[in-house]
């Protein structure tokens, strides 16, 4: 399995502007979840979906931000408008019901806001 | 609220140390905890998951232990190599049906040869 796969790696933008995170999870992973991590607050959780609906989105900062799961094998994290402060990096991690080892994630998109 | 803290921030050792990386969260009402490996530029590994029913685990040179009174866990990592030279996050599932992750700030690891 070629595991949990996020585009675009790295990311610049202008403040202002729309950017759109993607995450494929591993298949047969019925929840997938976006974290962000800065150096000031370390990874936090955003928004986790199982079976492609969300169940928790109390960590997405602002209405800004929104994430989908059309499907169970796409799920896609949006910032508009983007702002400086957004810059970070995204993770998305899935997982198995039940999975025992815990949460596979992803390499990350690194997001910088200029 | 569950908080996780790890000591120290970074750590610097010469190869072939054995050392301990410590974790502590405020809540034990846990499901499980889990340790991360993370290097520069990269996603997160896992390296150990102790559920709470379980006092420690073990994966070649790692042995991860867990107290859920006292609110610690601590990795050991035996006879280091520098290929151990990352960052080692620990995070914490609560009870209670989330499945969100807490984490900790990580403690930067460099093992010097």
């Amino acid at each position: 399995d070629a595991g949990v796969i996020q585009s675009p790696r790295h990311e610049v933008t202008e403040m202002g502007q729309e950017v759109t995170l993607r995450c494929k999870p591993i298949s047969g992973h019925d929840y997938l979840f976006w974290y962000r991590q800065t150096m000031m607050r370390g990874l936090e959780l955003l928004i986790y979906f199982n079976n492609n609906v969300p169940i928790d989105d109390s960590g997405m900062p602002e209405d800004r931000f929104s994430a989908k799961m059309p499907n169970a094998s796409f799920s896609t994290l949006k910032i508009q408008p983007s702002e400086p402060r957004d810059s970070a990096v995204y993770f998305c991690a899935s997982r198995p019901t039940g999975g025992r080892r815990g949460a596979f994630f992803g390499q990350g998109t690194r997001l910088t806001v200029v | 609220k569950q908080e996780v803290t790890q000591i120290p921030a970074a750590l610097s050792v010469p190869e072939g140390e054995n050392l301990v990386l410590n974790c502590s969260f405020t809540d034990s009402a846990i499901y499980n905890l889990q340790w991360f490996r993370q290097d520069p530029g990269k996603g997160l590994t896992s390296l150990l998951l102790i559920q709470s029913s379980q006092r420690e685990q073990t994966s070649g040179r790692l042995n991860a232990s867990l107290d859920k009174s006292s609110g610690r866990s601590t990795l050991y990592i035996a006879a280091s190599q520098p290929g151990d030279s990352a960052t080692y996050l620990c995070a914490v599932r609560s009870q209670g049906g989330s499945e969100k992750l807490v984490f900790g700030k990580g403690t930067k690891l460099t093992v010097n040869p």
